[in-house]
């Protein structure tokens, strides 16, 4: 059964960089299959798509953040990562990593499994 | 980018049935069968509960179904249960490779 772990700081100062990790479980994140990547959700709020990549191949973004997001991957430890530079208050939320179905190229795109989720704040 | 538009909430009493509406554009909703629907209970993580406009995932119960008309997208659940009270989001592929949510909208059940 596929399972997804977001770990990383609770608490990250203005203007540094949000750090997050995701640890796969019972699928593989170099998969020919599926790509995978992250959601944020605000507090009381709806969700935002960040980002989402597939290994050895394309990486799509939300354009509101690509210049902030990169999607660095490790395949020996079946984990890939977050980083988002220069955070505001703004950016506060929960994060999810989630797998995201694409197949025949360009159909589906939906997530069809999800991390429980990590708050992270930005606050000095 | 903009997001979907949902109602905020809607409420129906046990036994009956209710519809949420996810309305985009052409770009979106209105231009691809990419629409898929997330159930999220207070405190965890979204469920995806429909995908590709009508089809449910193994486990999923056929109370819950799904269908577009244009650029509007409806989710509707029979046969309303306690348990279904949450927050369901809708989502959609959007023209240049990117995934737009809706707003979400709060389900009460009476």
């Amino acid at each position: 059964q596929l399972q997804l772990q977001e770990s990383g700081p609770g608490l990250v100062k203005p203007s540094e960089t949000l750090s997050l990790t995701c640890t796969v479980s019972g699928g593989s994140v170099s998969s020919d299959d599926y790509f995978w990547g992250w959601i944020r959700q605000p507090p009381g709020k709806g969700l935002e798509w960040i980002a989402s990549f597939y290994y050895g191949g394309n990486t799509y973004y939300n354009p509101s953040l690509k210049s902030r997001v990169t999607l660095p991957v490790d395949t020996s430890r079946n984990r890939f990562s977050l980083n988002l530079t220069s955070v505001t208050a703004a950016d506060t939320a929960v994060y999810y990593c989630a797998r995201l179905v694409i197949y025949a190229y360009s159909s589906g795109w939906y997530f069809d499994s999800w991390g429980q989720g990590t708050l992270v704040a930005v606050s000095s | 980018q903009s997001a979907l538009t949902q109602p905020a909430s809607v409420s129906g009493s046990p036994g009956q049935s209710i519809t949420i509406s996810c309305t985009g554009t052409s770009s979106d909703v209105g231009g691809y069968d990419y629409v898929s629907w997330y159930q999220q209970r207070p405190g965890k993580a979204p469920k995806l509960m429909i995908y590709e406009v009508s089809n449910r995932p193994s486990g999923v119960s056929n109370r819950f179904s799904g269908s577009k008309s244009g650029s509007t997208a409806s989710l509707t659940i029979s046969g309303l249960q306690a348990e279904d009270e949450a927050d369901y989001f809708c989502s959609s592929y959007r023209s240049n490779t990117t995934v737009v949510f809706g707003g979400g909208t709060k389900l009460t059940v009476l």
